[in-house]
């Protein structure tokens, strides 16, 4: 099993810009996220999705849209690319709720993306 | 809503010395806690979780962390640790309702 995985690995942009940040799991999970992390400030949830076909906003989920595909795969889309969008980009997936605890969440190995 | 702080951002460190990263979290309801691991260019690994029963939990590599709900606190300790240790460590807090919500992270600096 692959686990997460991210493509790209590495982008840079224009400010402008768009593109689309690819994320797909292999471990049948329902829930899937999206978190940048930036310097000092640990990881921030962007968008996740707690099913298919359900998508939620997190903390900072402004300048970006999400879609969930199918159960394999969570895109992260970035229409007009700013310098403060320069970040680590982690998806991760994990098994859906079944009592009132959190499961485990399993990451990608991310996309670093500088926007210029 | 809940919040979490690592209080130390670098904790540099001698091979084969203790340590202990500093962990503490803010909620309204019943919180699980979780740290997980960075190691340079690689996504987060699970390190180990709080989620009930005993309030000590250990990890496979020697890792352990005490559940402290008065102080608020579940602090990371290592008795001795390895160069292989040097990495970054995510405190993060969970209710379940919603995703987890992660510290800044404490880069853990071993030194021979």
């Amino acid at each position: 099993n692959a686990g997460v995985t991210q493509t790209p690995k590495f982008q840079v942009l224009k400010t402008g810009q768009s593109m689309t940040l690819q994320c797909a799991q292999d471990m049948n999970h329902n829930s899937m996220y999206w978190y940048r992390q930036d310097p000092g400030m640990g990881l921030r949830l962007i968008y996740y999705s707690a099913s298919e076909g359900t998508t939620d906003k997190g903390e900072v989920p402004n300048g970006y849209n999400v879609s969930r595909l199918n159960k394999r795969e969570f895109s992260l889309r970035l229409e007009s690319a700013a310098p403060s969008q320069t970040s680590v980009y982690f998806c991760a997936s994990s098994e859906a709720r079944t009592g009132w605890a959190p499961n485990e969440q399993f990451f990608g190995p991310g996309t670093r993306l500088t926007v210029l | 809503a809940q919040s979490v702080t690592q209080l130390d951002s670098q904790v540099p460190v001698f091979e084969e010395a203790p340590v202990e990263l500093r962990c503490n979290y803010s909620s309204s309801v019943s919180v699980y806690l979780f740290w997980y691991v960075q190691y340079p260019n690689q996504g987060l690994q699970l390190l180990l979780k709080y989620l009930s029963g005993s309030t000590l939990v250990e990890s496979i590599n020697g890792f352990e962390a005490e559940f402290n709900k008065s102080q608020t606190s579940f602090h990371l300790r290592k008795p001795s640790v390895h160069i292989s240790d040097t990495a970054e460590y995510f405190c993060a807090a969970g209710t379940g309702r919603r995703a987890l919500t992660f510290g800044s992270g404490t880069r853990l600096q071993v030194q021979p």
